[in-house]
């Protein structure tokens, strides 16, 4: 079945460094893929997808590529602050149309001022 | 500003007691999961619907708990008898059905069997 491989945390970072957090995924179709981020006290929320290879998502200065030939889709940011401290979730969705995500097990990040 | 509600946020009860949760998905939204969180288990899918039908409740132990979606506004996770090992943090999550198939979580209930 399909599955999601993520770097085990906590990782510990200072601010502006640089962050990788690598994630890969087992498919028997051509997923789409997501990380996903939840902050303390909330529930998750997408960060960035790519839905075909190649892909590159972003959004607030994070990047991931989809990569089909290393079944891969790191996650990573040229500089940290302290508000990304939270916990990162890659996931992938099948798109046959019903809509199951499979998460990773999730990394968290603390940022140190 | 469109998001997923669910209710209560907070539920602290004893062991025995029933415990009923409440999702309320974004208007439009065909596909409805619920998740638990635990650290030690991390995030695992309970159940999810379709158009208020069940899909697939696999992770659910099904002896002492129950997931309906009365009508498209409400969908309900309900345990009875509650066990202290059901303490978690509840997730409900929707899906439009446009693509891509983000999810959009709920703020989560934090439940505490005692």
């Amino acid at each position: 079945g399909d599955s999601v491989t993520q770097m085990e945390g906590p990782v510990t970072l200072s601010e502006e460094a640089f962050l990788t957090i690598n994630c890969t995924y087992t498919a028997t179709g051509y997923p789409s893929l997501f990380w996903y981020v939840q902050y303390p006290g909330e529930g998750l929320q997408l960060l960035l997808k790519a839905t075909k290879a190649d892909d590159k998502g972003s959004n607030k200065g994070f990047e991931a590529t989809y990569r089909k030939e290393t079944t891969s889709f790191h996650l990573e940011k040229g500089s940290v602050q302290v508000s990304d401290s939270a916990v990162y979730f890659c996931a992938l969705s099948e798109n046959t149309g019903g809509f199951k995500t499979i998460f990773g097990a999730g990394t968290r990040l603390f940022v140190k001022a | 500003d469109a998001r997923v509600t669910q209710t209560p946020r907070h539920k602290v009860t004893e062991m025995g007691q029933e415990v009923t949760m409440r999702c309320q998905p974004i208007l439009g939204h065909n596909t409805v999961f619920w998740y638990r969180q635990t650290m030690m288990q991390g995030l695992e899918l309970l159940a999810y619907f379709r158009n208020r039908a069940p899909l697939d409740d696999s992770g659910m132990p099904k002896d002492r708990f129950s997931a309906e979606m009365p009508d498209a506004t409400l969908a309900t996770l309900k345990i009875q008898p509650s066990e202290p090992r059901d303490s978690a943090v509840y997730f409900c999550a929707s899906v439009g059905g446009q693509g891509y198939n983000e999810q959009f979580f709920g703020p989560g209930t934090r439940l505490t069997v005692l």
